[in-house]
């Protein structure tokens, strides 16, 4: 079946660790993004690729970071300089005609502990 | 800088009701508009994608409308069941990194 895979699903973090989400996806899209949602606001965009080793910071791109070496693929680090790393963190792939119909995976749960 | 507003924030019906769900936005320049379902826990399943050309989509009992125009779209749900039961999320591109997403409606339907 294609679709966008999450993982993991819940994740905790010490305070001062860098940690990775994963994202993969194998519906053949150029594009995917990263975004995070907080209880009471609407999601907001962290980064996004539209083509292999290239991306975009979002509106929210201050203590995260990603990489795109290939196609299926776009993780998020979260860093120790990221200061309310807390939410629900969501990913997403659309093809590249301007903003196609977007897929998103089932979500990663980060905790700081 | 685009506003997307979805009133009511939760909304409770009795199971069978026809109801509609609304999402309004400041700036008319959009590409498309996409509705969500959210789950509690859960990522986003896509609805309904409207083009900015296109007046209304419909898949089975769920229909989706846009006004560009007026900055309005509604989603109508019939004949409403439990397991509609979850937030809807509108989402109006106008690009790559334009894409805004509302609040969502929390739709709780009563058996």
């Amino acid at each position: 079946d294609g679709g966008i895979t999450q993982s993991p699903k819940y994740l905790f973090r010490k305070e001062g660790q860098n940690v990775t989400l994963s994202c993969e996806q194998n519906l053949n899209h150029d594009a995917m993004y990263w975004y995070r949602q907080d209880p009471g606001q609407g999601l907001r965009l962290i980064y996004y690729s539209q083509i292999v080793n290239d991306f975009q910071k979002g509106d929210i791109a201050e203590g995260y970071s990603v990489s795109r070496e290939k196609k299926e693929s776009f993780p998020l680090t979260v860093t120790s300089a990221q200061k309310n790393p807390t939410a629900f963190y969501l990913c997403a792939s659309s093809g590249t005609s301007k903003f196609t119909e977007a897929f998103f995976g089932q979500g990663t749960r980060l905790t700081v502990v | 800088k685009q506003e997307v507003t979805q009133i009511p924030a939760a909304l409770s019906v009795p199971e069978g009701e026809n109801l509609v769900l609304n999402c309004s936005f400041t700036d008319s320049a959009i590409y498309n508009l996409q509705w969500f379902r959210q789950d509690p826990g859960k990522g986003l399943t896509s609805l309904l994608l409207i083009q900015s050309s296109q007046r209304e989509q419909t898949s089975g009992r769920l229909n989706a409308s846009l006004d560009k125009s007026s900055g309005r779209s509604t989603l109508y749900i019939a004949a409403s069941q439990p397991g509609d039961s979850a937030t809807y999320l509108c989402a109006v591109s106008g690009g790559y990194q334009k894409v805004t997403f509302g609040t969502g409606t929390k739709l709780q339907v009563i058996p």
